[in-house]
């Protein structure tokens, strides 16, 4: 396994829910990151936190929150959702330094389902 | 704006075949290219990268991939599959000018059949 780990690996839920996704990893990384990923489309960037600091976010709709109380854990706070946010979300985790060259470690992702 | 295309969909192949599945890329700047799986029910697994130096990079499973600057692509590669190489592959593409930003091709799917 990649040492992320991500909670839980399913979700339904109905529109007026409040739910949360969390993610945390084991291999001392200083970035986390939430992606969503929908069939038949590119793996798209949510959010990014380095240092716990949220570096960016990717246009992503108010009803998705990101947390990051410390750089181990990442969560996503989820609230009146829409049917087309059902999808894969996947935490990844990696090392950032000086340069892009570090590869990002992926969590197995968490399906939700909205109804 | 950075971006990876991968044209095939699916790619089929037998087992002890050599398969390749293709990726394109475009950047602005020098580009750092790295290569994902994912299985069924799973996040995706680093395969390799390609970063600086020799085209021809080894990875994971004995995937290798081949850096080729003047047609801007850099595809996967693995001299005999296995069925247990089948699977979701995503090309990815970092530049310079792009902080953490990873740009994620739509995968291909590889059928190995037995």
């Amino acid at each position: 396994e990649t040492g992320v780990t991500q909670t839980p690996r399913h979700l339904v839920m109905g529109m007026t829910n409040k739910k949360s996704l969390k993610c945390e990893q084991h291999l001392g990384h200083n970035a986390m990151y939430w992606y969503k990923q929908s069939a038949k489309k590119p793996l798209e960037l949510m959010f990014v936190y380095n240092f716990k600091e949220q570096t960016e976010n990717n246009s992503v709709p108010s009803r998705f929150s990101p947390e990051c109380p410390n750089s181990s854990h990442l969560f996503l706070h989820l609230h009146t959702l829409q049917p087309e946010d059902s999808a894969l979300y996947l935490c990844a985790s990696s090392q950032e330094f000086e340069g892009p060259t570090y590869e990002q470690y992926f969590g197995p992702g968490t399906r939700l389902t909205v109804t | 704006a950075q971006s990876v295309a991968q044209p095939e969909d699916q790619v089929n192949v037998a087992e002890g075949n050599p398969l390749t599945v293709k990726c394109t890329y475009s950047v602005s700047g020098n580009p750092y290219l790295f290569w994902y799986v994912q299985y069924p029910n799973r996040g995706l697994q680093f395969l390799l990268k390609y970063i600086t130096g020799d085209n021809l990079v080894k990875g994971s499973y004995g995937f290798e991939a081949e850096f080729n600057k003047s047609q801007t692509s850099f595809h996967l590669k693995k001299p005999s599959a296995l069925v247990s190489d089948s699977a979701l592959y995503f090309c990815a593409v970092r530049d310079q000018t792009g902080f953490q930003k990873l740009v994620f091709g739509t995968g291909t799917r590889l059928l190995v059949s037995p």
